[in-house]
């Protein structure tokens, strides 16, 4: 079965500072990975996507992801992080990458990003 | 697109009370996903239907939760006779029949409805 695990729980940054944000996945096939960004109270925002093809996605806000097959990893990171960046981020992998299921999303527990001014 | 509607955004019940929530999602999205996310934990699976055919379920939906989308658009998510470990967010998600075309298999999100059960 497919899983994600992101092994920071809350991280603390000032504003201004470099962030990464570890992801990894257990999947069996070739993945297509996700993060999200919730700010409190709302629903998911897709900041970026890995299907195939250039391992270095680029995303929204700044934010970019690099997918490593031989870590199972796929770590978001910004080189310069803004106050308005403070949300909960989740990580998630689809199953079906082949194409032919229906996409189930499995999601990381989520790190909460706080920044410092 | 307008964006996936979920209504209430809110909604406390007492324990043993029905609730229904509706997911509108985006037009012409014939994939619809239903989760739920309690405090301090990622989304979590619950069903999902493609068109009106429902064709997952996930052990956490419990005989006492429903899911319909009678004509394949909206789509209501009930719970009877509730208890508290059913407080939580739940969540609707719709996306496009991917049919190869990668760039169309993303879910779009709405902003939800977060349930609590006294």
């Amino acid at each position: 079965a497919q899983s994600v695990t992101q092994p920071d729980i809350h991280i603390t940054v000032s504003e201004g500072a470099s962030l990464e944000l570890r992801c990894n996945y257990s999947y069996g096939a070739t993945p297509y990975l996700f993060w999200y960004v919730q700010s409190p109270g709302q629903g998911l925002q897709l900041l970026l996507k890995y299907f195939s093809g250039d391992t270095l996605v680029q995303g929204i806000k700044g934010f970019e992801a690099e997918f490593k097959r031989s870590q199972s990893s796929f770590n978001l990171r910004k080189p310069s992080v803004h106050w308005s960046d403070a949300a909960e981020y989740f990580c998630a992998v689809a199953s079906g990458a082949g194409g032919t299921s229906y996409g189930k999303l499995t999601f990381g527990q989520g790190t909460i990003l706080t920044v410092h001014p | 697109d307008t964006g996936v509607s979920q209504d209430p955004r809110h909604k406390i019940t007492k324990r043993g009370q029905n609730v229904t929530f509706r997911c509108d999602p985006i037009s012409e999205h014939n994939r619809l996903y239903w989760y739920r996310q309690t405090l301090g934990q990622g989304p979590e699976f619950l069903t999902y239907f493609q068109n009106e055919a429902q064709l997952e379920k996930s052990r956490l939906l419990s005989d006492r939760f429903s899911a319909e989308r009678p004509k394949g658009s909206f789509s209501t998510l009930e719970i009877q006779r509730t208890e508290q470990g059913d407080s939580a967010m739940y969540l609707c998600a719709s996306r496009r029949l991917a049919g190869g075309h990668l760039a169309k298999n993303i879910q779009y999100f709405g902003a939800g409805t977060r349930l609590s059960v006294l």
